[in-house]
């Protein structure tokens, strides 16, 4: 079946850094991925739409100068925090549409943000 | 607005014991349902899902929910639970193909000995 990738699984890094992290359709296109945050002993609170060729869409207090979403192929979408803070530890798990099935989401594993 | 509502964050069941996990929903179009299982540090699996047809369905891992419309519900059950169970569920609904997916808060079940 249909896979997405996620990479890294786990990053730590130093207040203040950047991180990058990327979401992969490894056998199947996607114009349209989805972000999520989901913080310890809570669900997953969707952060931006991301859109291949456009901008992507934030969510209601999303910042999108610190979150910033790049879709720049159909099957590759990053997500860059900038200027981390420990506050931004989480895990982050995107979605992309299944292809041919578009009320199912493939999600992607997960990456594990420890800022410290 | 789409939303969902899992009743008890916590439940406890007995190894063998019936599993019942409770999701209400809220929506403005026939939604589309799904349970997931994530196991600590690890993404998402899917369960089961509702789009159409059959009401009741079945997933994985011998769970199964059933979609009731007019109670706007879609708990998940297994008749017998077996410590593999034991993981946070989430239940999930979207109202359109390739929208967002709206989560539930999550239930943790935890499986006695």
């Amino acid at each position: 079946g249909a896979v997405v990738s996620q990479h890294p699984s786990w990053v730590i890094c130093k207040s203040g850094t950047s991180v990058k992290i990327e979401c992969r359709s490894l056998d199947f296109q996607a114009t349209t991925m989805f972000w999520y945050r989901q913080f310890p002993k809570q669900s997953l609170m969707l952060m931006a739409t991301s859109n291949e060729g456009s901008k992507a869409t934030y969510e209601q207090g999303v910042e999108k100068d610190k979150f910033l979403i790049n879709h720049a192929s159909l099957t590759l979408s990053t997500l860059t925090v900038t200027s981390a803070h420990p506050e931004d530890s989480s895990f982050y798990i995107c979605s992309a549409p299944a292809s041919g099935r578009a009320y199912e989401q493939y999600f992607g594993p997960g990456t594990r943000l420890t800022v410290t | 607005a789409q939303s969902v509502t899992q009743l008890g964050s916590h439940v406890s069941v007995s190894e063998g014991a019936l599993v019942l996990l409770r999701c209400n929903y809220s929506s403005s179009v026939p939604p589309y349902l799904f349970w997931y299982v994530q196991y600590p540090n690890q993404g998402l699996q899917l369960l089961l899902k509702y789009t159409t047809g059959a009401t009741l369905v079945k997933g994985i891992n011998g769970f199964e929910a059933e979609f009731k419309k007019s109670e706007t519900s879609f708990h998940l059950t297994k008749p017998s639970a077996h410590m593999s169970d034991a993981a946070e569920y989430f239940c999930a609904v979207s109202d359109q193909p390739g929208n967002q997916f709206y989560f539930g808060t999550g239930t943790s079940l935890t499986v006695i000995p």
